[in-house]
């Protein structure tokens, strides 16, 4: 499986301000897809970006964005104008050739009134 | 559409009992995956099924087994339950094999005492 990692178990923003989560991963392949996925305390995992490697262009979901830097192999996600709503943790994953998505550890989002 | 669902949302097993968690999901997905998450870990591929009657293992398959009879269902059966299977289990499907977009279940969260 790919790594993924995600160094930063916590970050907490105040509310209608902006936070970034970073995320990095290993890989030999030129071509693949990366995601950032949200979870709030539901339990349900909800899709909130993707980004397709051949692609420069770096993805937007509204309030959310993302910074690909393909050659450090850096996806770092966005959250602008932080709601309460936005409150969860987020998952980073990698899926390639194989068909294995791979997930990171995880960013906690605490967000403050 | 009701999406992925799975049953049931909790279980308690005593150590050596056997089950089967159900995962269904009515989008014609070929591609279905199951995961485990575990704190501080992510999520982590258990099995995974490219169509009816094809599946194969992920990162962590030691303990389940898995089969895949229709498009519709895709089954996991812990033979024979440990305390390190404890852990909240998710199921997912994918209608795209390039970008591997995965939706997920409600999940399950199992206890085995």
């Amino acid at each position: 499986a790919q790594t993924v990692t995600q160094s930063q178990p916590e970050m907490s923003v105040q509310e209608a301000e902006t936070v970034t989560l970073s995320c990095t991963y290993d890989t030999s392949e030129s071509d693949y897809y990366l995601f950032w996925y949200k979870q709030p305390p539901s339990r349900q995992m909800i899709l909130v970006i993707r980004q397709e490697a051949y692609k420069q262009q770096n993805a937007t979901e509204n309030r959310f964005s993302v910074n690909f830097q393909k050659a450090a192999k850096s996806f770092s996600l966005k959250i602008s104008d932080s709601q309460l709503g936005d409150a969860a943790m987020y998952f980073c994953a990698y899926t390639g050739y194989d068909y294995k998505l791979s997930f990171g550890a995880g960013t906690t989002v605490t967000v403050r009134a | 559409n009701a999406g992925v669902t799975q049953t049931p949302k909790f279980q308690v097993l005593k150590t050596g009992q056997s089950m089967t968690l159900q995962c269904a999901q009515d989008m014609n997905h070929e591609y279905m995956s199951w995961y485990r998450q575990d704190p501080g870990m992510g999520l982590r591929l258990i099995h995974y099924s490219v169509g009816a009657g094809i599946t194969d293992q992920g990162e962590v398959p030691n303990g389940y087994n898995v089969s895949r009879s229709t498009t519709e269902d895709f089954p996991l059966r812990l033979l024979s339950a440990a305390p390190s299977q404890t852990s909240v289990y998710f199921c997912a499907s994918s209608f795209d094999r390039v970008s591997n977009e995965q939706y997920f279940g409600p999940g399950t969260r199992l206890t085995v005492t």
